[in-house]
């Protein structure tokens, strides 16, 4: 059990460039989460994935962003034309999702920094 | 409307004392507790659980108890550690179709030697 890993961990990036991140989840997960969080503030829910299946969008996710799992194992997020307000931590989280074990574990982040 | 509360931003407690991390919450609906600890730079980390059927549970030096009809949680750490030093987020789940978890805003423990 390698756990959650996310690349990079850091991205600089300016106004209007697109930037993609990854996720590899714990390979038994087949539920995959993605957050955002700014300073100061809990993580927020911004989208989740059971297996390939993207089964719920927070209003947070704008046309901007979009989320793929394509064979139901890693992930990535992707964030078109990127604005200021789009600097945060993305961390990416998996989880079994059973009754008896839905707690999520989460990767280290990505710390985005846009100029 | 912040559903998850976590009221106090910081807390400091001698090492070898008890923490005790505070979460009110305003949902009934939600089902299962979760409490989180976060260094700088890092993801959260799980600690320990819960679910709406209990009101108690241990594991080593930390244990939640669950207070349902005030919608109240709290961690108790005991004895603390300087390496517990951390923020600490406490977070809800709803298991009735919706699977993200809603988060309070952290609690900053600092433990000194």
């Amino acid at each position: 059990d390698t756990g959650v890993s996310q690349d990079p961990r850091h991205k600089i990036t300016k106004r209007g460039q697109n930037v993609t991140f990854r996720c590899d989840p714990i390979s038994e997960h087949n539920r995959l989460y993605w957050y955002r969080q700014t300073l100061g503030q809990g993580p927020e829910f911004l989208t989740y994935f059971q297996n390939e299946a993207q089964l719920e969008k927070s209003r947070l996710l704008s046309d901007r962003f979009s989320a793929e799992r394509p064979k139901g194992s890693f992930s990535t997020l992707e964030i078109q034309r990127t604005e200021q307000g789009d600097s945060a931590m993305y961390l990416c989280a998996s989880s079994r999702g059973t009754p008896s074990s839905p707690e999520q574990y989460f990767g280290p982040g990505t710390r985005l920094t846009v100029t | 409307d912040q559903q998850v509360k976590q009221n106090s931003p910081s807390l400091s407690v001698q090492e070898g004392r008890i923490s005790i991390l505070n979460c009110d919450y305003t949902n009934s609906m939600f089902d299962y507790f979760l409490w989180y600890k976060k260094y700088p730079a890092e993801g959260p980390t799980f600690l320990i659980s819960i679910s709406s059927i209990k009101d108690k549970n241990e594991d080593g030096r930390f244990t939640v108890f669950l207070n349902k009809s005030a919608k109240h949680l709290s961690l108790h750490i005991v004895p603390s550690q300087p390496g517990d030093s951390a923020v600490y987020f406490c977070a809800v789940l709803s298991n009735f179709g919706n699977e993200k978890l809603t988060f309070g805003t952290g609690t900053r423990l600092t433990i000194i030697p």
